[in-house]
């Protein structure tokens, strides 16, 4: 266990379906991430937010929405999705944005887009 | 854009050594992660160097040469539990992390 909770776990989703992710961390964490990891690509980040602000929103598509209403907890708001975008879906946090701290990452969704 | 490199695949023995390889090339640099992911489950933190050199963590030891953008990660006794995907990760910035695409150890009997 890392400290860092998603659910769902496994979701299947057909493209004019809206869904959500949740993660929730445990550690008193002030920063949060999303990240994509395709089969065989590298993990990309997707939404930076520090202190509930959002410090990155690196070129994602607007059918994937981020919100954070506190520190502990980030959402990921699906519409409209594509086929491609089939993925896991990670959450992280670290206890801030400073360069040696380590990011604590959760087990992940698996999002399946029919 | 960023570039990180490293093997695909890796087989080792049980009780040998495997040394992972991760070549970068990056506009930035603030420090290498590396971390280990077991199928179906979370990415865990195994290391970090940001200063030329060797850190060693037990069973693991994880080497920087900046000059040549270059690290391993280094695991020795292997055990089939060490049988996961390792990832190396470079802060290229303020706090974004890039990261290659993962090597999968597989630890045979």
């Amino acid at each position: 266990e890392t400290g860092v909770t998603q659910t769902p776990r496994h979701l299947v989703m057909g493209m004019t379906n809206k869904k959500s992710l949740k993660c929730e961390q445990h550690l008193g964490h002030n920063a949060m991430y999303w990240y994509k990891q395709s089969a065989k690509k590298p993990l990309e980040l997707m939404f930076v937010y520090s202190l509930e602000e959002r410090v990155e929103n690196n070129s994602v598509p607007s059918r994937f929405s981020p919100e954070c209403p506190n520190s502990s907890h980030l959402f990921l708001h699906l519409h409209t999705l594509q086929p491609e975008d089939s993925a896991l879906y990670l959450c992280a946090s670290s206890p801030g944005l400073a360069e040696d701290n380590e990011q604590f990452f959760g087990p992940g969704t698996r999002l399946t887009v029919l | 854009g960023q570039n990180i490199d490293q093997p695909t695949e890796m087989t080792a023995t049980e009780g040998a050594i495997v040394q992972i390889n991760c070549t970068y090339q990056t506009s930035g640099f603030n420090g290498l992660f590396w971390y280990q992911q077991h199928a179906g489950e979370a990415p865990t933190f195994l290391s970090y160097n940001v200063l030329d050199g060797l850190e060693e963590k037990g069973r693991f030891s994880s080497f920087l040469s900046r000059s040549k953008g270059y690290s391993y990660l280094l695991l020795k006794e292997l055990q089939m539990k060490d049988s996961a995907s390792y990832l190396c990760a470079v802060r290229d910035g303020d706090y974004k992390l890039s990261f290659g695409a993962g090597t999968t150890v597989t630890v045979r009997a």
